[in-house]
């Protein structure tokens, strides 16, 4: 089992509408969770993290942790067509300085 | 503030040599990460340094090693590369404080083995 997975897409969502991307991880002694976005050649660059249960919102992006369930997931409303990138889930365990990635989704926007 | 900065962008190499990454981190990160991201395997964590010290190793060959100044910049170094090697290589820098660890990224450099 991976440690962090997620549905590689592609995702195609319409423009307007909400794009929904998931994450599950296995590390329970997971503290601290992230969204990063990646466009093709490019970094990744942080959106969104999460640290506590429940909901954060940042503008047209929500993150939402369930710990008991292991999962995480980011909601991108009111999808613009430069939405469309790479999603990248990743996990750092209690005290280490390391990021584990999910494999990614790919997200695409249709104007 | 200006963001992490890699040099150089781009690299190609052949099979057996060896190579020497570059990274600046964010005024005032002292823990400098190292990953490669390839088509198959995804991001995959190489190592950490901070305050000049390796905190943390992922699961990579001896080959790949770095190091950390006094000034936070840190280098890695690929010996005798090997075509799998190809990858675009990314640092990440944050404050080092284990409660506050976003990580922010480099552009990468690209590496390609021929």
């Amino acid at each position: 089992q991976k440690e962090v997975e997620q549905n590689s897409g592609p995702l195609s969502v319409p423009e307007g509408a909400i794009a929904s991307l998931n994450c599950t991880y296995s590390d329970r002694v997971s503290q601290s969770f992230f969204w990063y976005r990646q466009y093709s050649g490019k970094s990744p660059e942080l959106i969104m993290s999460i640290y506590s249960n429940g909901d954060k919102e940042d503008g047209r992006f929500t993150a939402q942790l369930n710990k008991a369930s292991q999962y995480v997931s980011l909601l991108i409303r009111d999808s613009q067509p430069s939405d469309s990138a790479t999603y990248l889930c990743a996990v750092i365990r209690n005290g280490a300085q390391k990021l584990v990635f999910g494999q990614g989704t790919r997200l695409t926007i249709n104007p | 503030k200006a963001g992490v900065t890699q040099t150089p962008r781009y690299l190609i190499k052949t099979r057996g040599q060896q190579v020497t990454l570059s990274c600046s981190p964010i005024s005032g990160h002292r823990s400098v990460s190292w990953y490669q991201q390839t088509p198959g395997q995804g991001l995959q964590f190489l190592f950490e340094y901070f305050s000049e010290t390796q905190r943390n190793k992922g699961n990579f060959p001896g080959r790949f090693s770095g190091r950390q100044f006094s000034n936070s910049r840190s280098e890695m170094n690929v010996s005798t590369l090997e075509l799998g090697d190809s990858a675009l290589y990314l640092c990440a820098s944050t404050t080092g404080d284990l409660n506050t660890d976003t990580q922010y990224f480099g552009p990468g450099t690209r590496l390609t083995v021929l």
